[in-house]
Order: C-alpha cells, then structure tokens, then sequence
C-alpha cells in the first residue's frame, strides 16, 4: 500500500544537537511538507518542497533545514538554533490540493 | 491577515446527538477549503475538499458546507468512533499551501 513513513516515532534531543527527521513516500507525489503542532495552536508550515532539487520556506523555518535530493524523500533536520523544538513533527504530501494532503504518522521530538 | 477559526474548541455529545463545527475563515484568494480528522497522536486524514459558497459534501455520518465566509461539519446521529480532534484548512496562494485551524476536539460518550 502507498502512504508516507515518518521515522522514528519518537526522538530525544539532548541541548545543542541537530537531529535529522525522516519521511518517506511511495505515493509518486511532487509535492513535499513538513508542519509543526504544538497544543492548543494550528499545524505550522515548516518548509515545503514541489519539486526535487527545489524547496522553500514556510512561516516557521528558523532553526530548520530540508533536502529533496530524491522525489520519496524530504528529510527535516532541527538544528541547535531551533530554541524550542519540542513538538509533534508531521509530513505530508499531495498530488493536487483537490486530493488533499496524506500526511505520516508523526514524529514527537523531546529535549532532554 | 489571513485567519482561521474554528469553534468550538471542544465538544461533547451523546451517542446520536447531532451537531455542528465551525471554520470561519478571512482569507484572500481561497483556493479551497480543507477538513481534515485527527486521532491522537497520529497524523491528521483527509476527509473532505470545498472550492465553491454553495457547495456540500457527505461522507458517511459527516457533511460538509461552505459558505462566502465560513465553513460547517455537519455530524449526524454520532457515535463513540467519531471521537476525535477535526481540523480545518485554506488554501491560500502557490506552492498548494494549506493554513490550518487549531481544531474542534469532539468527544462522542455512550
């Protein structure tokens, strides 16, 4: 079945780290998101990427960096600048906005 | 600036306790409008997709309308599995970006 894997499902980050978030999709989509939700506020767009090679930046994109070096792939690191990266991290793609975004399962970051 | 609200922020029904959400939204070239339901601590799942005032959705027990400024989930006679948080989404410019609301969390008891 085709969908989007997000990896790990948990993830602990000790002060000063980068950490990398992975999402895998087999859903032949072009485009590529990444959104933060914390408690008590809407999901916030990251990055987002429509095209390998390209992507730009959301409204919360300090302290974040992205590749789309392949068009499954659109990994997330949370660099050391990110001062509050505790979050519930989601990845979703799309063919088309009249389909809807498929979002993964999540990644929950905690600094420790 | 472009906004969306949606309310309540929580509800709680009775199994067949019919109900309604809300999104309004102010927005500048909609370029749809998005519901979307989430269980906890799992990604959010597509549900439905309004372009045009006037139009209406159904999925099941669910039903989707728009209006100019504002968007309604219809829940018909609930039942504890429609537990869960719904959020709501506008397109807004290039790039097929969704802005997302902070959600209506319902919870449907025996």
């Amino acid at each position: 079945d085709g969908g989007i894997t997000q990896s790990p499902k948990y993830l602990f980050r000790k002060e000063g780290q980068n950490v990398t978030l992975s999402c895998e999709q087999n859903l032949n989509h072009d485009a590529m998101y990444w959104y933060r939700q914390d408690p008590g506020q809407g999901l916030r767009l990251i990055y987002y990427s429509q095209i390998v090679n390209d992507f730009q930046k959301g409204d919360i994109a300090e302290g974040y960096s992205v590749s789309r070096e392949k068009k499954e792939s659109f990994p997330l690191t949370v660099t050391s600048a990110q001062k509050n990266p505790t979050a519930f991290y989601l990845c979703a793609s799309t063919l088309g906005t009249a389909n809807g975004y498929t979002f993964g399962s999540g990644t929950r970051l905690t600094v420790v | 600036e472009d906004q969306v609200t949606q309310s309540p922020e929580a509800l709680r029904l009775q199994e067949g306790e019919s109900s309604s959400l809300n999104c309004s939204y102010t927005v500048s070239g909609l370029r749809g409008l998005f519901w979307y339901r989430q269980d906890p601590g799992k990604g959010p799942e597509f549900l439905f997709t309004l372009y045009s005032a006037g139009e209406e959705k159904e999925k099941e027990r669910l039903k989707a309308t728009l209006t100019k400024k504002e968007s309604f989930l219809h829940i018909t006679a609930p039942k504890p599995e429609d537990s869960a948080t719904y959020l709501c989404a506008v397109g807004l410019g290039g790039g097929n970006k969704l802005t997302f609301g902070t959600g209506t969390q319902l919870k449907v008891e025996l």
